[in-house]
């Protein structure tokens, strides 16, 4: 059963870099049956997809977010990695990394979300 | 504002039959499946539906889904109170080259 867990600290200060990581357990980064994603849930909001990655390393961004985001793997370490730079109180939400298979299209795993608050 | 038109609240009986409509555009809907998740409170969400009308295993048969040209729905037969939720259709972009979401649709057991 693979299950995912983000991690990082859960208050960032304005204009600073926030940082999170997933951790895959269960299965690997490296099955090409999946791209590895990142979504967040600002308070009392929906869903918003930011960003995923290939376990080759091939990205693809939210135009709303990409001049500002950047996703990483490190197959050696089975984890994923999102950086959210210049953050403002509008990027404080739940953050959750997640499974996109493929085939399907569909997020069939999700970690159990992390909250990060920007404020000073 | 979501890519995908939702309708922010539903509401039904227990027993009664309650459908959630999702409507996108050529780009995403009309040319990709549609997945529905279900977020209980606190919670991350879970598909509940996927490519279309797909149950995961240990999914109700309760839940089903359709699409049609440009627009999907979900409906919920035999509402239960557990049943209370929000509930996110989602589909492929191919404008984005990945996932858009509806804004979710708040589902309350009267």
């Amino acid at each position: 059963q693979v299950q995912l867990q983000e991690s990082g600290p859960g208050l960032v200060k304005p204009s600073e870099t926030l940082s999170l990581t997933c951790t895959v357990s269960g299965g690997s980064v490296t099955s090409g049956s999946y791209y590895w994603s990142w979504i967040r849930q600002p308070p009392g909001k929906g869903l918003e997809w930011i960003a995923y990655i290939y376990y080759s390393g091939s990205t693809n961004y939210n135009p709303s977010l990409k001049s500002r985001v950047t996703i990483s793997v490190d197959t050696s370490k089975n984890q994923f990695s999102l950086k959210l730079r210049s953050v403002t109180a509008a990027d404080t939400a739940v953050y959750y990394c997640a499974r996109l298979l493929i085939g399907r299209l569909d997020m069939d795993v999700w970690g159990k979300g992390t909250t990060v608050t920007v404020s000073s | 504002q979501s890519v995908l038109t939702q309708p922010p609240s539903a509401s039904g009986t227990p027993g009664q039959r309650v459908t959630i409509s999702c409507s996108g555009s050529s780009s995403n809907i009309g040319s990709n499946t549609v997945n529905w998740y279900q977020q209980l409170p606190g919670t991350a969400p879970k598909v509940l539906i996927y490519t279309n009308n797909q149950r995961p295993s240990g999914v109700p048969d309760r839940f089903s889904g359709s699409k049609s040209g440009t627009s999907a729905s979900l409906a919920i037969s035999g509402l239960q109170s557990e049943d209370e939720a929000d509930y996110y259709c989602a589909t492929w972009d191919d404008s984005l080259h990945g996932p858009v979401f509806g804004g979710g649709t708040e589902l309350t057991v009267l």
